[in-house]
């Protein structure tokens, strides 16, 4: 079936440190990717996505690139800030599933001043 | 814009009690959904509608009900609570189209439920 796997965290870093976050997939598709981040207490918000082979999604600095060849949308940020100390998922849907969103486990992310 | 509403926000419950969770959103999107959120198993799909009157089971079903009689409201059901289902609930929504492909999704702010 359709899955996805991130690393496990938490991740703890110093802020300004360069942050990656890996994430791979299985699906029997052609799916759409996304992160989503979750602020403590909050609901989940879109981060980034793309939708097919080599379009590189970013926002607030993040950046991840979908590979098909590798099945990896791997999140990376060049300067992390306190501001982004949150939990944040790798996900992907596929429309013939009317949109259905596949979760890897998340990554907690601490970001230290 | 509202968005996705959940409510309530906290809810305890005993061991054997019913409950409805409400979710609502007014963006007209096709597609609803609802999760539940656990430590280190990221969101699992619970329920999911396509359309008014359209639901189907996700990966995790047993003990709920969904019904979808309008486009905006998405209640989830519970039938008779276990401490199994504590947990947090999430509902989301969002649509797709065929020159953007699926879009991202809205999130509640979730249901902090507790079973007792």
């Amino acid at each position: 079936g359709d899955s996805v796997t991130q690393m496990e965290g938490p991740v703890t870093l110093s802020e300004e440190a360069c942050l990656t976050i890996n994430c791979t997939y299985t699906a029997t598709g052609y799916p759409s990717l996304f992160w989503y981040v979750q602020y403590p207490g909050e609901g989940l918000q879109l981060l980034l996505k793309a939708t097919k082979a080599d379009d590189k999604g970013s926002n607030k600095g993040f950046e991840a690139t979908y590979r098909k060849e590798t099945t990896s949308f791997h999140l990376e940020k060049g300067s992390v800030q306190v501001s982004d100390s949150a939990v944040y998922f790798c996900a992907l849907s596929l429309m013939e599933y009317g949109n259905k969103l596949v979760f890897g486990a998340g990554t907690i992310l601490r970001v230290k001043s | 814009n509202a968005g996705v509403t959940q409510t309530p926000k906290f809810q305890v419950l005993k061991t054997g009690q019913s409950m409805t969770l409400q979710c609502a959103q007014d963006m007209n999107h096709e597609y609803m959904s609802w999760y539940r959120q656990d430590p280190g198993m990221g969101l699992r799909l619970i329920h999911y509608s396509v359309g008014a009157g359209i639901t189907d089971q996700g990966e995790v079903p047993n003990g709920y009900n969904v019904s979808r009689s309008t486009t905006e409201d998405f209640p989830l059901r519970l039938l008779s609570a276990a401490p199994s289902q504590t947990s947090v609930y999430f509902c989301a929504s969002s649509y797709s189209t065929l020159e953007a492909g699926n879009t991202e999704a809205f999130f509640g702010q979730g249901t902090r439920l507790t079973v007792v």
